[in-house]
Formats: C-alpha cells, structure tokens, sequence
C-alpha cells in the first residue's frame, strides 16, 4: 500500500543522546515535511524539502538537521535531545507546493 | 505575524449540522485545506478551496471567503465516527502550510 512510513512509532530518550527519526515514502513526492505537534498548538514546521537534494529550514528548527539524499527518505535527526523536543513528530509529502500533503503514522518522542 | 483562529471544542449531535469556523492572518495566500484528525492518529485531508465559494464533497463542504480571510468546515448527518479534531491550514507566499490549532468535535448521541 502506498504511503508514508515513519520509524520509531515511538521513544523514550534520554536527554543529550542522539537521535535520527525516519521516514520513507513510495509515492514519488517530490516535497517533504517534518512537522511537530503539541497540545494546544498548531503542527509547526521543523524542516521541508521541495525535491531531492534539498532542505530548507521552516518555523523550528533549532535543534534538528535533515537531509535528503534521494526522493524517498527524509531522516530528521536531533543531535542533543533535550525535554522540549517531547513531541509527537509528523512526516509528509506533497506532489508539488499547492497539493494536499499526506501523512505519515507519527512518532511520539519522550526526552527524559 | 501569521496566525490562523478556529474554535478550540465544539459539541453536536448525531445526526445534526455543524460549522467549524476558520480566520486567518497570512503573509500571502495560496490555498486553504481543512483536515481530519482521529485522536492519536495522522491529519487525513479533507478539502482544499482557491477560489472564493463553496465546494462539497458528499457530507463535507467547504466555504471560503478571500477577502474576509475566512472559511468554514460544513459537516452534516453527523456521525459518531466525526468525532475528531478539524485542521484549518493556510499556503502562504512561499508555499509552506500555517496551520491552525484545531478544533475538537465532539459528537453526542
């Protein structure tokens, strides 16, 4: 079935360790997001990536890094976790910049 | 700044009518798309308006005014299973969404 997958569905962290959440999709989208969501607030962009090869820094991103080394992946890294990266973290893709973007699972991070 | 404003619960009743209210703030605009979203689960897409109007999908539709920087969300014949949170999100200039809180639909027998 396509879609978007991400691993881990979820994770407790110690806080400073390194993380890298994963996220594939094999719908050929060429644009992908990481998003955050917290209760009471909107899903707020962390990184984007319009086509392969690039990344682009969106609302927060201090504190995360992403690459994307080819159309299907899109990891999104925390390189020193601390307690207000706990978060439930969204992967998506789009086709282009004006169509619906679509879902992965999510992952619910606890950094302790 | 940006900002996008939509009630934070709602409650209704099977089988009714609800609207779900959404204003919005934005540098440019591209685009509005109302999404679904099942407690613990992802955003699915629901509609998405350009144009000034309305547009309707079986029991959903969606309402968008430009120049009031406003939409709704129609849902009618509710059901338990539209028991979710309600997504209004906005493109803006450079294309990337702004999204609003949420609103929680709570449906009653």
């Amino acid at each position: 079935i396509a879609g978007i997958t991400q691993a881990p569905t979820s994770q407790i962290l110690a806080a400073g360790r390194r993380m890298t959440l994963r996220c594939t999709q094999d719908m050929r989208h060429n644009a992908m997001y990481w998003y955050r969501q917290d209760l009471g607030l909107g899903l707020r962009l962390i990184h984007y990536s319009n086509t392969a090869g690039t990344t682009g820094k969106g609302e927060v991103p201090d504190g995360y890094s992403v690459s994307r080394a080819n159309t299907d992946d899109f990891p999104l890294t925390l390189a020193s976790a601390v307690p207000s990266q706990t978060s439930v973290y969204f992967c998506a893709s789009s086709e282009g910049a004006t169509t619906e973007a679509f879902f992965g699972q999510g992952t619910r991070l606890t950094v302790v | 700044g940006q900002n996008i404003d939509q009630p934070t619960e709602m409650t209704a009743t099977e089988g009714a009518i609800v609207q779900i209210n959404c204003t919005y703030q934005t540098s440019g605009f591209n685009g509005l798309f109302w999404y679904q979203q099942h407690a613990g689960e992802a955003p699915t897409f629901l509609s998405y308006n350009v144009l000034d109007g309305l547009e309707e999908k079986g029991r959903f539709s969606s309402f968008l005014s430009r120049s009031k920087g406003y939409s709704y969300l129609l849902l009618k014949e509710l059901q338990m299973k539209d028991s979710a949170s309600y997504l209004c999100a906005v493109r803006d200039s450079n294309y990337q969404l702004i999204w609003g809180a949420g609103t929680k639909l709570i449906i009653k027998p």
